[in-house]
């Protein structure tokens, strides 16, 4: 059965310093893999998605995702955090019929601290 | 674009009630989603239309739910006799047809079974 794996439930980084959030999945075919943002009474936000083709996807907010086809994974990064990215990422796969029922991981929060 | 909607955002009610919520999908948007997410999750696939056909549902989703769809429009999720475990919050998504893959979420309803 398919399914999502966020190893970090909470990650705390540095206001300026790098992140990087980790997404592991399991699915037999090429997956559609995406990643969302929820901050607090926010519906949940589209950063980035990918499909095929380039491994490396750019989002938006200045994040970035790279598919590694031989690990599963699917990790989220971003050069320098501002305390606005402080909110609960979610990583999804398609999944169902076409790939329309998203599975979502747990969610990892991040903390930002000035 | 006014995005998706949910109503109401907030909804309390004792065990045994019946509950009813709301979305409005963003208004070009034929494919609408339905999801539920408890405290510490990721949210949970529940159902999914296609203009007003319904057509997957998750085991999630209990002869207790009833989700419509009747003019294509916006969609409605009845929960019958509540119980305290549909205590979470209920997410609403929608996606064109030309991209599928990409869902935009509502802000959700909070349901609260006492």
């Amino acid at each position: 059965a398919q399914s999502v794996t966020q190893p970090d439930i909470h990650i705390t980084v540095s206001e300026g310093a790098s992140l990087e959030l980790r997404c592991n999945y399991s699915y037999g075919a090429t997956p559609y893999l995406f990643w969302y943002v929820q901050s607090p009474g926010q519906g949940l936000q589209l950063l980035l998605k990918y499909f095929s083709g380039d491994t490396l996807v750019q989002g938006i907010k200045g994040f970035e995702a790279e598919f590694k086809r031989s690990q599963s994974s699917f990790n989220l990064r971003k050069p320098s955090v501002h305390w606005s990215d402080a909110a609960e990422y979610f990583c999804a796969v398609g999944a169902g019929q076409a790939g329309t029922a998203l599975i979502f991981g747990k969610g990892t929060t991040l903390s930002v601290s000035s | 674009d006014t995005g998706v909607s949910q109503d109401p955002r907030h909804k309390i009610t004792k065990r045994g009630q019946n509950v009813t919520f709301r979305c409005d999908p963003i208004s070009e948007h034929n494919r609408l989603y339905w999801y539920r997410q408890t405290l510490g999750q990721g949210p949970e696939f529940l159902t999914y239309f296609q203009n007003e056909a319904q057509l997957e549902k998750s085991r999630l989703l209990s002869d207790r739910f009833s989700a419509e769809r009747p003019k294509g429009s916006f969609s409605t999720l009845e929960i019958q006799r509540t119980e305290q475990g549909d205590s979470a919050m209920y997410l609403c998504a929608s996606s064109s047809l030309t991209s599928p893959y990409e869902q935009y979420f509502g802000p959700g309803t909070r349901l609260t079974v006492t």
